[in-house]
């Protein structure tokens, strides 16, 4: 079984500034998916950034990157010149190739952006 | 933004009512799927659907049914609410793309609360 652990219950960011969120996972699956995705207050989660395990190379959305290692099974999330559009709870998940859509979350960590 | 519909956003309900939490989307998908939220916590996949008549159970188990009877409704059923049962109700769809550009869109949730 996988399981997806997130350290860091709330994280409080001025604008403008970088944060990063932590996100760990265990899995004997070699060949998996890894999601950022962001609940906005009373809105609906959507996909931030994905990470398929076979690539090496770090993915990138705009603002958004991550820093996946393989073998420490870590995968954190960089929101980078934070904006108050980005307070939202954030859940990091994991998927295996043969459990499509079926996704194994995070308790989610709570980023506040202040003014 | 995904097309993906819950009704209701909130219901408030006595022990012992029959519930049903819609869920409808116009894209298309063939699969679908509901994850059960408590807060602070992780999401947990409770019930999938592959397609029309295709529904299977997920990781965490559940007391609730589901139904696939048309390709764009997949409705979630307390058959008798309990408080165990207050949640937010999260449903989801994705396209059959064969899973490497796999995307999942959420609804907005439906958060229950039995008295």
């Amino acid at each position: 079984a996988q399981t997806v652990t997130q350290s860091q219950p709330e994280m409080s960011v001025q604008e403008a500034e970088t944060v990063t969120l932590s996100c760990t996972y265990d899995t004997s699956e070699n060949n998996y998916y890894l999601f950022w995705y962001k609940q906005p207050p009373s809105r609906q989660m959507i996909l931030v950034i994905r990470q398929e395990a076979y690539k090496q190379q770090n993915a990138t959305e705009n603002r958004f990157s991550v820093n996946f290692q393989k073998a420490a099974k870590s995968f954190s999330l960089k929101i980078s010149d934070s904006q108050l559009g980005d307070t939202a709870m954030y859940f990091c998940a994991f998927m295996t190739t043969d459990s499509w859509g079926k996704l194994q979350f995070g308790a989610g960590t709570q980023v506040v952006v202040t003014p | 933004e995904a097309d993906i519909y819950q009704t209701p956003r909130y219901l408030v309900i006595g022990t012992g009512k029959k519930i049903t939490l819609e869920c409808s989307q116009t894209m298309g998908h063939d699969k679908m799927y509901w994850y059960q939220q408590d807060p602070g916590m992780e999401l947990h996949l409770i019930h999938y659907s592959y397609g029309v008549n295709s529904t299977e159970k997920g990781d965490l188990s559940s007391e609730s049914t589901v139904s696939r009877i048309r390709t764009e409704h997949f409705p979630l059923t307390l058959e008798s609410a309990r408080p165990s049962h207050t949640s937010q109700y999260l449903c989801a769809s994705s396209e059959e793309k064969g899973g490497r550009n796999e995307k999942l869109f959420f609804g907005s949730g439906t958060q229950l609360s039995v008295l």
